[in-house]
């Protein structure tokens, strides 16, 4: 059974800081992908990044890294330069394409509780 | 605007009346699905949808019904609702590639359930 674990229920950060969000997973699909989404206490879901199992870099978009390492199956979100406006509720998830017979089901983790502060 | 709709947004309703909860995308995905969100459980599956007239449960389907007579739309509909189906909901959509970025879900708004 795959699983996701994010093991920080929450942190805190300094204005302007980079923060790494740890999440690590547990799956035995050779094909995957994982997701990071935002939830701010607005409640919607924001997709942040994507990395393939399969891609040989590391996922960027902005201030969204994602510190892929395959061998360790952690998949660590880090944002660069943190703005107050990233305080929020962050999900790691995964998709296994085999195991899911075609569908796309996410597995989310529990999530972790950013606070950004002055 | 690609979106994905949900209505009600805020639900409050009483034990055993029935009721539904929509879910519209405007974006063609084949995928639809839904979610509740509980605290320190993360989201969970209740249902999905590859395609019109193509349903299947998810983790956690007892207490649901979905059905899927359009492409766009996969309403969520609890028959007898219970307090333990208090919760966050969201419907999400997703075009049904062989893999990557296509295949990211994007979420409705949520809606807010509160079973007395």
């Amino acid at each position: 059974a795959q699983k996701i674990t994010q093991t920080q229920p929450g942190m805190f950060v300094q204005e302007k800081e980079a923060v790494t969000l740890d999440c690590t997973y547990d799956t035995s699909d050779p094909s995957y992908g994982l997701f990071w989404y935002k939830q701010p206490s607005s409640g919607e879901m924001i997709f942040l990044i994507y990395q393939g199992s399969y891609d040989q870099q590391n996922a960027t978009e902005g201030r969204y890294s994602l510190n892929f390492q395959k061998a360790r199956k952690s998949a660590n979100l880090v944002i660069s330069a943190s703005q107050l406006g990233d305080s929020a509720m962050y999900f790691c998830a995964m998709r296994d394409w085999e195991l899911t017979g075609g569908g796309n089901k996410l597995t989310f983790g529990t999530g972790t509780q950013l606070k950004v502060e002055l | 605007e690609a979106q994905v709709t949900q209505n009600p947004r805020y639900l409050i309703t009483v034990t055993g009346k029935k009721l539904t909860v929509t879910c519209s995308q405007n974006m063609n995905h084949e995928y639809m699905s839904w979610y509740r969100q509980d605290p320190g459980l993360g989201l969970r599956q209740i249902y999905y949808s590859m395609n019109v007239e193509v349903t299947d449960k998810g983790d956690v389907p007892e207490g649901y019904k979905v059905s899927r007579k359009e492409k766009r739309n996969f309403p969520l509909i609890l028959e007898s609702p219970s307090p333990n189906q208090t919760s966050l909901y969201f419907c999400a959509s997703s075009s049904y590639g062989e893999g990557g970025g296509t295949d990211t879900q994007y979420f409705g708004p949520g809606t807010r359930l509160t079973v007395l």
